[in-house]
C-alpha cells in the first residue's frame, strides 16, 4: 500500500519559516494536499494540487513538489500557525494521509 | 453556508454495530462525493471510505473493508456509514467529509470537513 512519510515534529521561531516535508514514491506524479488541525478542531485544507490556496487561506502559506517530496512552507510564521498538518495524496482510487507533523512555534 | 453535522457515535461492545450519519446542507449534496475519515484518540487522520455523487462507486480502507458499508440518501441530504463487526481498534472521532471543487482527473481535495462524532468500541 501506498505510505506518506512526514517528520513527527518541527519546530520554528516566530517570524521565521516553517518547512513541512511529505515523501512517498513518486509522489510528483499526484496531486498533493495539506490540511491544518489544530487541537480541539477539524482539519482545514490549506493548500491543493501541490501549490494552490483556497480562498480565506493566508498567503504565508504555501507548496512545493519536487520528486518524491512535497513540502508545506510557511513563510513569517505566527503563533496562531501552531497545529498538526498533514499531508494527503490520492492512490489509485483511495485516499492516503501521511502521519502528521506537529509544528511548535516557540 | 456549509454544514456537515455527524451524529449516531457512543459506545458499543465489540462485535456490536453502529450506524453513523451525517446531515449535509448549505450545497447541492448530489453533486458531491463524500468521505469518511476516522482519527483515532491521540492519533493522525485515517481515511475510512468514499461514495461518488449518485452513490454508484464506492471504496474502502483495507482496514475496513467488508465490516463498514458508505451509502448516502440524497432525498435526505444525508451520508450514512454502517459498522459491523467493531473492534477496540475502531474507536475514533469520525468526520464527514465532503470533496472540494478543486478536481483535476477525478480527484480532488477534501475540502469541508465536520466536527466529528466519537465511537468507542469497549467492553
Amino acid at each position: 500500500s501506498y505510505e506518506l512519510t512526514q517528520p513527527p515534529s518541527v519546530s520554528v521561531s516566530p517570524g521565521q519559516t516553517a518547512s513541512i516535508t511529505c515523501s512517498g514514491d513518486k509522489l510528483g506524479d499526484k496531486y498533493g494536499y495539506w490540511y491544518q488541525q489544530k487541537p480541539g478542531q477539524s482539519p482545514v485544507l490549506v493548500i491543493y494540487q501541490h501549490n494552490k490556496r483556497p480562498s480565506g487561506i493566508p498567503e504565508r502559506f504555501s507548496g512545493s513538489n519536487s520528486g518524491n517530496t512535497a513540502t508545506l512552507t510557511i513563510s513569517g510564521t505566527q503563533a496562531m500557525d501552531e497545529a498538526d498538518y498533514y499531508c494527503q495524496a490520492w492512490d489509485s482510487s483511495t485516499v492516503v494521509f501521511g502521519g502528521g507533523t506537529k509544528l511548535t512555534v516557540l | 453556508q456549509v454544514q456537515l453535522v455527524e451524529s449516531g457515535g457512543g459506545v458499543v461492545q465489540p462485535g456490536g454495530s453502529l450506524r453513523l450519519s451525517c446531515a449535509a446542507s448549505g450545497f447541492t449534496f448530489r453533486n458531491y462525493g463524500m468521505h469518511w475519515v476516522r482519527q483515532a484518540p491521540g492519533k493522525g487522520l485515517e481515511w475510512v471510505a468514499v461514495t461518488s455523487s449518485d452513490g454508484s462507486n464506492k471504496d474502502y480502507a483495507d482496514s475496513v473493508k467488508g465490516r463498514f458499508t458508505i451509502s448516502r440518501d440524497s432525498s435526505k441530504n444525508t451520508l450514512y456509514l454502517q459498522m459491523n463487526s467493531l473492534r477496540a481498534e475502531d474507536t475514533a472521532v469520525y468526520y464527514c467529509v465532503k470533496r472540494g471543487d478543486d478536481c483535476s482527473g477525478g480527484r480532488c481535495s477534501l475540502g469541508y470537513w465536520g466536527q466529528g462524532t466519537l465511537v468507542t468500541v469497549s467492553s
